[in-house]
Formats: structure tokens, C-alpha cells, sequence
């Protein structure tokens, strides 16, 4: 079976350009979310998606960040203007079990941004 | 307020040693899951166990086992006879049940294990 893949791996940046980063879940799993983490730290929820609907973006930087899910299966998150903050890595995760964290997350290797 | 708590910033073992990771979590749910995630150098977060909080059994899988103890808040993890391999960052992460009846997952800091030959 396939994992969650995302891409590009390392994406470097001037301050004010804009980035975008893929990921395209398991196949079958209706939930997607975006993590960012930041080198030190536990990973931060960004976005959830069931199928295509968000489920909590209360974390999302929305003047910045956005994210969608066209057809409930792979996801785009684009960040624009970037800032120097946003330097981290950008996880992808996905699961079976809709609408709730009781199944485990499957995760991608994570889009690594280094904003200068 | 819902927090996880790792105190262990870094641990280095040699090889063969046990090593027990600190996990203590607030929630003030009473139906809540545990995790614990593994992040080698890779960078992809893997899934190790779940554990719900009506659930106090310990568990063990092959080299590692997990301590839940409701009494304390603690949700430790033990490796058994460490090896290169395990060196990984470590996360515990909490599961409380949020209001629309939602779970999101809370993040400790992360244990940064080295297991040294």
C-alpha cells in the first residue's frame, strides 16, 4: 500500500515569494491534515479536511495560508507572502476513521521550507 | 487546559541499555486517547500505539512496552535493549474530546532519543 506522499521535499525561498506544497493521501482515507512543525517543537495543525470540507483551520494563518481539497482525494498548501517564521516542515497526514482522531495518523516525510 | 508534557529534552544511551520516556498529559476529559509517534531522521512521523483512557493495561511490543497510569497522568514508554535504530524523536500526544465532538491531537515537544553503539 502506498503511504502519503508529498511533495517537493526542500523548497528555499526569499521572504514575500510564495510556495506551494502537495500531498496526496492514502487511498480510501476520507480525513487529511496539514501540520506544521517547527524545528524543536511538536507539529501544529494547520488544516483538517473530511473529504473535501474543512473540518478546523482555527490555527490557519488565513491572511498567508490557504489550503483545499479539490475532490476530497489530494491537497495543495500554499503559502503567500511567506515570512521568515514560516521556515519549518510542513507535514502531511491522512486517516480511515472520519471525523475523529480515535484511528491513527499516516504520515508523509514532510515538505522542509527555509524562508531567507 | 489540555497539555502534554515530555520533560526529556535528550536522552543518550549506549546500545543494550533500557530507556523509559517520560510522557504526563492535563485533560480534563474524561474519554481520551494516547499516542505515541516515532520521527526518525527521516522525517516521517510513525504511528506506535494508541491507547484509550478506559484502557489501563500496560502493553508490550517486542522491545517496547508502554505504562499508562490514569493515577498519575502518565503515560510512559520503555525500550527494552536499545538499539542504533530506535535513535528518533519521540512524541506523546493527547486526543481529548473537543466541543462539536471532535478530536484534535495535542503535541508534547518531542523526547530526542540517541542510542550510541
Amino acid at each position: 500500500e502506498a503511504g502519503v506522499a508529498q511533495s517537493p521535499r526542500y523548497k528555499i525561498i526569499e521572504k514575500r515569494q510564495s510556495v506551494a506544497f502537495w500531498c496526496n493521501p492514502i487511498s480510501g482515507h476520507a480525513t487529511l491534515y496539514w501540520y506544521q512543525q517547527i524545528l524543536g517543537q511538536g507539529p501544529k495543525l494547520l488544516i483538517q479536511f473530511q473529504n473535501n470540507g474543512v473540518v478546523d483551520d482555527s490555527q490557519l494563518p488565513k491572511d498567508r495560508f490557504s489550503a483545499e481539497r479539490l475532490k476530497g482525494v489530494d491537497s495543495t498548501l500554499k503559502i503567500q507572502p511567506a515570512k521568515l517564521e514560516d521556515s519549518a516542515v510542513y507535514l502531511c497526514a491522512s486517516s480511515f476513521r472520519s471525523g475523529t482522531t480515535t484511528g491513527e495518523l499516516f504520515f508523509g516525510e514532510g515538505s522542509r521550507l527555509t524562508v531567507l | 487546559a489540555q497539555k502534554v508534557t515530555q520533560a526529556q529534552t535528550e536522552i543518550s544511551v549506549v546500545e543494550k541499555e533500557d530507556v523509559t520516556l517520560d510522557c504526563v498529559y492535563e485533560t480534563r476529559d474524561t474519554t481520551y486517547y494516547l499516542f505515541w509517534y516515532k520521527q526518525p531522521p527521516s522525517g516521517e512521523l510513525v504511528f506506535l500505539i494508541r491507547r484509550n483512557s478506559f484502557d489501563e493495561q500496560n502493553e508490550i511490543s517486542g522491545r517496547y512496552s508502554w505504562n499508562f497510569q490514569k493515577s498519575t497522568s502518565s503515560f510512559n514508554f520503555t525500550i527494552t535493549a536499545s538499539q542504533v535504530v530506535d535513535s528518533a524523536v519521540y512524541f506523546c500526544a493527547l486526543s481529548p474530546l473537543n466541543a462539536g465532538n471532535n478530536r484534535k491531537l495535542i503535541w508534547g515537544l518531542g523526547t530526542s532519543l540517541a542510542v550510541n553503539p
